[in-house]
């Protein structure tokens, strides 16, 4: 069964620190993964998109890793600001059809302390 | 930022209502879905459509309506609304090659 488990469900940190959120998933075949950020009461605005030969990607202080081998994702987040406080969802696509089905994880909600 | 827009932001209503939510998109995207979200859980697909005059159900069984009579515009439709209903509705749309989701900012609907 195709699926994307996030982890931690919930995250609470200080303002200025680091932070890492992981995804796991079973998605086969495999066509690209999404990092979201969703603030409260908002629709999601993309972060990052990798395929599957990408490892790395930046968007500003956020960077996001793919191991396409062990099928894991992380979301790395610097110096956190009180803004990055929101759910993180990791998406993936798989290459099954021309609409390339996504498969939503329950996120990760971030909460940075000032 | 992206360029669509879904009506209303928030709607409260009384059980049997028809309600329709509203969602455009200026960027000229063939693609266009309807998410189903609940606090705390995935997003569920529950409509799509490839272009005008093309639509299809989603994963997640949903008693609403949806039509695509111009590009630009994807409205859901729920005939009679009830209380099972209640949950937030989002729009997206993407560009036929690039994949990448563009999203509204919801529409949260409350069935009384």
């Amino acid at each position: 069964k195709n699926q994307v488990e996030q982890s931690p469900q919930s995250l609470i940190i200080l303002e200025g620190k680091n932070c890492t959120l992981q995804c796991n998933y079973t998605v086969s075949p495999f066509s690209n993964l999404r990092w979201y950020k969703q603030d409260t009461g908002r629709g999601p605005v993309s972060l990052t998109i990798m395929t599957f030969s990408e490892n790395t990607k930046s968007n500003g202080r956020y960077t996001a890793t793919l191991d396409a081998d062990t099928k894991q994702s992380s979301l790395h987040i610097t110096a956190s600001q009180l803004s990055d406080s929101a759910s993180y969802i990791c998406v993936v696509s798989d290459r099954g059809s021309t609409l390339g089905r996504l498969y939503f994880g329950r996120g990760t909600q971030l909460t940075v302390w000032p | 930022e992206a360029d669509i827009y879904q009506t209303p932001r928030y709607l409260v209503i009384g059980t049997g209502k028809k309600i329709t939510l509203e969602c455009s998109q200026t960027m000229g995207h063939d693609k266009m879905y309807w998410y189903q979200q609940d606090p705390g859980m995935e997003l569920h697909l529950i409509h799509y459509s490839y272009g005008v005059n093309s639509t299809e159900k989603g994963d997640l069984s949903s008693e609403s309506t949806v039509s695509r009579i111009r590009t630009e515009h994807f409205p859901l439709t729920l005939e009679s609304a009830r209380p099972s209903h209640t949950s937030q509705y989002l729009c997206a749309s993407s560009d036929h090659g690039a994949g990448e989701l563009f999203f509204g900012e919801g529409s949260r609907l409350t069935v009384l």
